[in-house]
């Protein structure tokens, strides 16, 4: 099975503008979640969607959202860039509802200038 | 508030060794406890998965406890390898979905 696949791998952005990024879950994995991983804070839980619901959040402003569609491929937004949004951004996807390991993709840096 | 510790400093080993890692928590009541390894770049690759009724979990040379009284996890490697030289990270659940996780902890294999 071909694994966890995010778009892009790279992006640089502006202070102010938005930022989309995508993630393919593996076949057959219904659960998508996001996480943020920076230096000084490690990897942050962001949101987890399971059958295009949000079922969980983390503590993030609203300028972070995200959906997952029918097909479980998700993506998640970022609007209003700060220079701190400036991270590795991980998306998962697991097998069970809950009680599940998760397989990681490899991330889009994000770069906010 | 909810706290998941592991140990900051690196760890240093020789190879052959074996490397204990720790996972501490607080205000918190996992359901179940997860250990996954990190490569610079990369995104963190699943290890093991210890549930709260469970006190032990091996896997080749990979063993993992799990005391919910002294809210810990030990993870060990045995026979350690330059190549098992990476980041590692313990993760918690309380059967949410919603996993926490750990700040890391890097070791260092050295031939």
């Amino acid at each position: 099975k071909a694994g966890v696949t995010q778009t892009p791998r790279y992006l640089i952005k502006t202070r102010g503008q938005q930022v989309t990024l995508s993630c393919s879950p593996i076949s057959g994995h219904r659960s998508v979640s996001w996480y943020q991983q920076t230096p000084g804070q490690g990897l942050q839980f962001l949101f987890e969607y399971f059958s295009e619901t949000q079922r969980n959040k983390g503590n993030f402003p609203g300028r972070f959202s995200g959906r997952q569609f029918s097909n479980s491929r998700s993506e998640m937004n970022v609007s209003t860039l700060e220079l701190g949004d400036s991270a590795l951004y991980l998306c998962a996807s697991s097998p069970e509802v809950y009680g599940s390991e998760q397989y990681f993709g490899p991330g889009t840096r994000l770069t906010v200038t | 508030s909810q706290k998941i510790e592991q140990n900051s400093e690196a760890l240093n080993i020789q190879e052959g060794k074996t490397a204990t890692l720790t996972c501490n928590y607080t205000n918190y009541s996992p359901a179940y406890l997860q250990w996954y390894r990190q490569d610079p770049g990369r995104g963190p690759v699943f290890l093991l998965l210890i549930r709260e009724n469970e006190k032990e979990k091996r896997k080749e040379r990979l063993k993992v406890t799990f005391d919910t009284t002294l809210k810990q996890s030990l993870f060990h490697i045995t026979a350690s390898q330059p190549a098992d030289s990476a980041t590692y990270l313990c993760a918690l659940d309380s059967n949410t979905g919603k996993l926490i996780f750990g700040q890391g902890t890097t070791l260092q294999v050295k031939p």
